[in-house]
């Protein structure tokens, strides 16, 4: 089982650039979360989704949008990219057990 | 203020050391409590998990959670130099359709030979 993955695994792009970030999972889990990683910031929740067919905002969902496709992924957006979303981004999954998130390898985006 | 504060470090101390790695809340709504580990350009991944208050030891590792303080640690005994990572804590206060995690800042730690 591949777990979390996530593509691409590094993007430069341009102010005002849009593109999607895809997040797939093979652990038949139903949330999913979107997170971006800056330095001493911690990770922080962009959006989630409970299960397939609804999402909602976290912490910092400015800019931002998500789409839950299916069960298996869920991708995420940005429509005009700016040098604040230069950071890492990670998808994870809920566990059956509630408490355990499982993380993507990450996506290493810069902004321009 | 933030919801949750960790101290980002770096820590550094030698192979052997007992490390004491710490966070503090303000939500006393939080009921799950873990700290996950997260090597160089990885995802973070699980290490250990505790509901409500009270220890929790899984072999080097051991949890505590103090939530008359809102204060919890993550000990290592006999460190090693694997252990080198960042350590994030991070907090819910349940699961309401989907659990949402706040995370500390992470701490850097490294184990030197």
């Amino acid at each position: 089982n591949a777990g979390v993955t996530q593509t691409p695994k590094f993007q430069v792009l341009k102010t005002g650039q849009s593109m999607t970030l895809q997040c797939a999972q093979d652990m038949n889990h139903n949330s999913m979360y979107w997170y971006r990683q800056d330095p001493g910031m911690g990770l922080r929740l962009i959006y989630y989704s409970a299960s397939e067919g609804t999402t909602d905002k976290g912490e910092v969902p400015n800019g931002y949008n998500v789409s839950r496709l299916n069960k298996r992924e869920f991708s995420l957006r940005l429509e005009s990219a700016a040098p604040s979303q230069t950071s890492v981004y990670f998808c994870a999954t809920l566990g059956q057990g509630i408490y355990e998130q499982y993380f993507g390898p990450g996506t290493r985006l810069t902004v321009t | 203020q933030k919801e949750v504060e960790q101290d980002p470090g770096p820590l550094s101390v030698p192979e052997g050391a007992i490390v004491s790695l710490n966070c503090t809340y303000s939500n006393s709504a939080f009921q799950y409590f873990m700290w996950y580990r997260q090597y160089s350009r990885k995802g973070p991944e699980l290490l250990m998990y505790t509901y409500s208050s009270g220890n929790k030891e899984d072999g080097r590792f051991t949890a505590q959670v103090d939530k008359s303080s809102k204060y919890i640690s993550l000990f290592i005994r006999d460190s090693q130099p694997s252990d080198s990572a960042t350590y994030l804590c991070a907090m819910s206060a349940g699961f309401q359709g989907a659990q949402k995690l706040v995370f500390g800042q992470g701490t850097r730690l490294t184990i030197n030979p």
